[in-house]
This record gives structure tokens, sequence and C-alpha cells, in this order.
């Protein structure tokens, strides 16, 4: 299998603080990870590719100082929402490419829900 | 242009087969998928095909590639309640591993 998980599901915060989300490939390690938001009724928007050991490739309009991205083990990446604002309440969904694996296989996540208010 | 578009909505009744479509505008595509996306979840993957293949079939699903017109369709045969979610397509160019994903189609099953 191919199994991602992304913790928390739901997290519901105040305007200006920071919120992290963790993404975890559970059975497989995963080299390279995406970050996608998705507004209501919309598709998904990439935001940025991470890599393990390496910076965020961050996609065009995406702050990078806001959306702190950490892929510090080949199972786990973080996104950090920083002074989060309303206008950041989104869908936030996570990938994977299994290391090794074909790269035109991307695994996802769940998915969180995060609400800023 | 990047765009990857899709009818917003379809509604079918419980046996028949549906067929949701996708266009596309980058001829680079080398992988074209399909998701399905419950709601409040994320997304699963139906079934992908690669950028030289015409069709291709997996139990109920058939995805046909017409990449003269670049247009990508899914057909579910038999459809059932419990497909009822959103359809993404998506599109995967060149050496790359970015996706671009189409605007989602609702399947909604009727009795």
């Amino acid at each position: 299998g191919a199994v991602v998980s992304q913790h928390p599901s739901r997290v519901i915060c105040k305007s200006g603080t920071s919120v992290k989300i963790e993404c975890r490939s559970l059975d497989f390690q995963a080299t390279t990870m995406f970050w996608y938001r998705q507004f209501p009724k919309q598709s998904l928007m990439l935001m940025a590719t991470s890599n393990e050991g390496s910076k965020a490739t961050y996609e065009q309009g995406v702050e990078k100082d806001k959306f702190l991205i950490n892929h510090a083990s080949l199972t786990l990446s973080t996104l950090t929402v920083t002074s989060a604002h309303p206008e950041d309440s989104s869908f936030y969904i996570c990938s994977a490419i299994k290391a090794g694996g074909p790269s035109y296989e991307q695994y996802f996540g769940p998915g969180t829900r995060l609400t800023v208010t | 242009g990047e765009d990857v578009e899709q009818s917003l909505f379809l509604s079918v009744r419980e046996g028949d087969s549906s067929v949701i479509n996708c266009t596309y505008t980058d001829s680079s595509s080398t992988y074209l998928y399909w998701y399905k996306q419950e709601p409040g979840a994320g997304l699963q993957l139906l079934t992908y095909i690669f950028s030289n293949m015409d069709m291709k079939q997996d139990q109920r699903l058939t995805v046909l590639l017409n990449k003269k017109d670049k247009h990508l369709s899914l057909r579910i045969a038999d459809t059932q309640t419990g497909d009822s979610a959103i359809y993404f397509c998506a599109e995967k160019k060149g050496g790359g591993n970015k996706l671009t994903f189409g605007t989602g189609t609702q399947l909604k099953v009727e009795l």
C-alpha cells in the first residue's frame, strides 16, 4: 500500500497565531512531497514542492515566509502557516511520491481543514 | 495556456453509465489522471493513462484519450450511489512531477 496521513484533520486557530500541519507517509519513504490548497468547490492549487533535506520550491504567488515547509525526514513534511489570517482558511492537502518509485504516481493525504477566526 | 477544464456537474441514474469529460491545452502532457474526492476527504487515485495510449480499462472504469483534440474522458459503467463524488482530471507534463488539476466534476447518482 501507499498510505499518507495528515495531522490534524481539522484545526481552528485565532488570527495572528501560527499552525503546523503534518504530512506523513506511513508505509513508504518519500523523497518528494507536495502541498496543495483547495478552496470550497474549487480545484487543487499546488503551493510548493518539498524535497527531503533541501529547501522547498514554491509556486509563483505563494509566500514562502508565510507558508513554512520543512521536510526533515523521508516520512515527514510539515507546513506551518505563520500569522494566520481568515483568508488562509482552506483545505490543505499533501501528497507524496515513493522514493525509488515511479514519479508519475502521487499518493494523497486526507487533507486538513484550517479555519482561522 | 495551462487550463484543464471540466464540466461542473453530472447527474445519472443508478446502473447507468457516467461519462466525465476533461479538456487540456498542453500537448506536452505525459500522464493524465483521474482522481476521486469524497466530501471532506483527500484525493483517491482512480486511474491514469500514459500519453501514448488511446484507451485504458480497469474494471468499471474506461479512460479514453484523444491527443489530437486534447480530450480525456472517464466512463464509469454501472454507476452506483457510492460513486457520487467530485472527479478531478489532472495532467503531468514532461519530466517534472507537478500535477495540474482540472476544475472538478460533481457526479450525483440518483436512485
